[in-house]
């Protein structure tokens, strides 16, 4: 079945502890990306890749880190979390960076940090 | 900067209804725009992509048009259902920065 994989779906920590997130996709895609969605600020867009080796800022990313080494696999580093980064982060990929294909989405990661 | 907005915020009709909602982007020089269906605490599915250079896709029930001169988008659901409940996203690719998205409609279908 083709789909993005996030683990974990749900992660509590403390300010400081560093923490990944991961993603997967099985569909040879491309393109990958990291969104966080809050309440009144919808969803935000924090990193992207259009391939392998090549990673771009969105909108917010100070204090994530991204890589991207294998055509599948993207995982979201926080290295020194804080409370402010509490939210639900979003995992997404597509064909190409053209984009002229559907995003997919993974289900999601709840990330608290007290 | 582009600026991705929705009406309404809320909507909720009986089953049966054709309803229409409406998605407005302020800069047009986009790729492609796609709508999406968010169920609580789950991710994101896509519904129909337009390419900038359609007008609209169809899909089921669904019908989504573009109109890119003027910034808009309507996502039109026919004959309404309960489980059509969810919130609806719309996002806009554009020219240099990526994908945006609109706030969401969220949707309750009455049985």
């Amino acid at each position: 079945e083709a789909q993005v994989t996030q683990n974990p779906r749900y992660l509590i920590t403390v300010t400081g502890k560093k923490l990944t997130v991961t993603c997967s996709q099985n569909m040879n895609h491309e393109y990958m990306s990291w969104y966080r969605q809050d309440p009144g600020l919808g969803l935000r867009q924090i990193y992207y890749s259009m391939n392998v080796e090549v990673t771009d800022k969105g909108d917010v990313p100070e204090g994530y880190k991204v890589s991207r080494k294998e055509k599948r696999n993207f995982p979201l580093i926080l290295e020194s979390p804080s409370p402010n980064q509490t939210s639900l982060y979003f995992c997404a990929s597509s064909v190409t960076g053209t984009v002229i294909s559907p995003l997919h989405f993974g289900n999601g990661t709840r990330l608290t940090v007290t | 900067k582009q600026e991705v907005t929705q009406i309404p915020a809320a909507l909720s009709v009986p089953e049966g209804e054709n309803l229409v909602l409406n998605c407005s982007f302020t800069d047009s020089a986009i790729y492609n725009l796609q709508w999406f269906r968010q169920d609580p605490g789950k991710g994101l599915t896509s519904l129909l992509l337009i390419q900038s250079s359609q007008r609209e896709q169809t899909s089921g029930r669904l019908n989504a048009s573009l109109d890119k001169s003027s910034g808009r988008s309507t996502l039109y659901i026919a004959a309404s259902q309960p489980g059509d409940s969810a919130t609806y996203l719309c996002a806009v690719y554009t020219y240099g920065q990526n994908f945006v998205f609109g706030p969401g409609t969220r949707l309750s279908v009455l049985p």
